[in-house]
């Protein structure tokens, strides 16, 4: 079935890098752009970042960009969040999420990975 | 970038009543918003896209409306399903939010 997995979560110093990876199953991932979301504990949804189906185009939030890379092969059918210089605030549960051919909303979620950031 | 209001944050209702949730944006976003609901440890799931397209598979009780600034997302008879909490999201440009979130208890 249409699927989305993240892995990659763990428990990271201030200051540190860690990178995040998810796993598509089920469609013709290249057709597709992906995002990422995000989910402090007990706080609402942010959006993080998006990338084109073919990686052309990038987009992040203000509060990740210059830290975080999104990248993704689609001859591995995966996704890729590379976040530098982590910070006590991007503690997380971090989602990607696809996004229909017309891109008007996220219609797949991954069940999401756990990033905590602290020392 | 644009900000999404919800309200109320929290609400209280009973198995069989009508909920309605407002969602209004800083600026005209269109037609470019959307509905989840999200439970309890779990990922958000999509309701509804473009204001009031319902995602397949999503039960008719669900509907949207609104254009510009101020959209509605409806729930027509609550079901014990549905406590959860609902988001919307605008994908009227980069960067995207979403709402701050409403809560739905019994």
């Amino acid at each position: 079935q249409v699927q989305l997995v993240e892995s990659g979560g763990g428990v990271v110093q201030p200051g540190r890098s860690l990178r995040l990876s998810c796993a598509a199953s089920g469609f013709t991932f290249k057709n597709f752009a992906i995002h990422w979301v995000r989910q402090a504990p007990g706080k609402g949804l942010e959006w993080v970042a998006f990338i084109s189906y073919d990686g052309g185009n990038q987009y992040y939030a203000d509060s990740v960009k210059g830290r975080f890379t999104i990248s993704r092969d689609n001859s591995k059918n995966s996704l890729y969040l590379q976040m530098n210089s982590l910070r006590a605030e991007d503690t997380a549960v971090y989602y990607c999420a696809r996004a229909p051919v017309s891109d008007d909303s996220l219609d797949i979620w991954g069940q999401g990975t756990m990033v905590t950031v602290s020392s | 970038a644009i900000q999404l209001t919800q309200s109320p944050s929290s609400l209280s209702a009973s198995v069989g009543d009508r909920v309605t949730i407002t969602c209004r944006a800083s600026q005209g976003i269109s037609s470019a918003l959307g509905w989840y609901q999200q439970k309890l440890g779990k990922a958000p799931k999509l309701l509804i896209y473009d204001v009031s397209n319902l995602e397949r598979g999503v039960p008719s009780r669900f509907s949207g409306s609104g254009s510009g600034t101020d959209f509605t997302l409806t729930i027509s008879s609550l079901q014990p399903e549905d406590f959860a909490t609902y988001y919307c999201q605008h994908f009227y440009r980069y960067p995207l939010t979403f709402g701050g979130g409403t809560k739905v208890q019994i």
